[in-house]
């Protein structure tokens, strides 16, 4: 399995462009976590879909981000406008979780996408 | 904000010592996790104890839960210098939903 797969890997942009990033989780997974991770807060989740459904989305940082998930082999992240505070390395994660009850336990981290935004 | 606080924030060691790191969190949980980080990569999933185990192994790795004191602490033994990297402790909520890092603790190996 090729793991899961972010692009890009990195992305310089300006204030107040639009950013979009990509995930694609492993096959057969059926959540899907983004996190965001900066020296000075650490790893914070942003949202988590199951099942392609938005789950918890009280990590988003403000409505300028929003994210997607419109199939299960595919997720975004978008930001719109930038702004220089939310350059960061952003992560998906997806992990698989048997049935209803059951508990979600490892997640697996793509690459992540570094961000400036300048 | 972030649950799980390791300690210490960094440590710095010579090849073959042992590595302890720890890890605190503050609410119930189902269970935690220990991941590895390194420079530039994504998070790896190492060792899941669960809140009704006290301490579990896996190779190297020793891993201990003190649900009473809401810690945990990760053991490296004969740390190599391929050990260099920063490791997460994740605790997962009673209600089995997400995990809440820690800030990670930046572990050096030294040849």
């Amino acid at each position: 399995d090729a793991g899961v797969i972010q692009s890009p890997r990195h992305e310089v942009t300006e204030m107040g462009q639009e950013v979009t990033l990509r995930c694609k989780p492993i096959s057969g997974h059926n959540s899907l976590f983004w996190y965001r991770q900066t020296m000075m807060r650490g790893l914070e989740l942003l949202i988590y879909f199951n099942n392609n459904v938005p789950i918890d989305d009280s990590g988003m940082p403000e409505d300028r981000f929003s994210a997607k998930m419109p199939n299960a082999s595919f997720s975004t992240l978008k930001i719109q406008p930038s702004e220089p505070r939310d350059s960061a390395v952003y992560f998906c994660a997806s992990s698989f979780v048997p049935g209803q009850g059951a508990t979600r336990e490892t997640q697996y981290f793509g690459p992540g996408t570094r961000l400036l935004v300048l | 904000s972030q649950q799980g606080e390791e300690d210490p924030q960094a440590l710095s060691i010579q090849e073959g010592e042992n590595a302890t790191m720890n890890c605190s969190y503050k609410t119930s949980i189902n269970n935690l996790q220990w991941y590895r980080q390194n420079s530039g990569r994504g998070l790896v999933h190492l060792i899941l104890i669960r809140s009704n185990e006290r301490e579990k192994h896996s190779g190297r790795l020793r891993v201990t839960l003190d649900t009473s004191k809401k810690s945990s602490s990760l053991l490296i033994t004969a740390s190599r210098a391929a050990d260099t990297a920063s490791y997460f402790c994740a605790s997962m909520n009673s209600g089995y939903s997400t995990l809440t890092f820690g800030k990670g603790t930046m572990l050096l190996v030294s040849p």
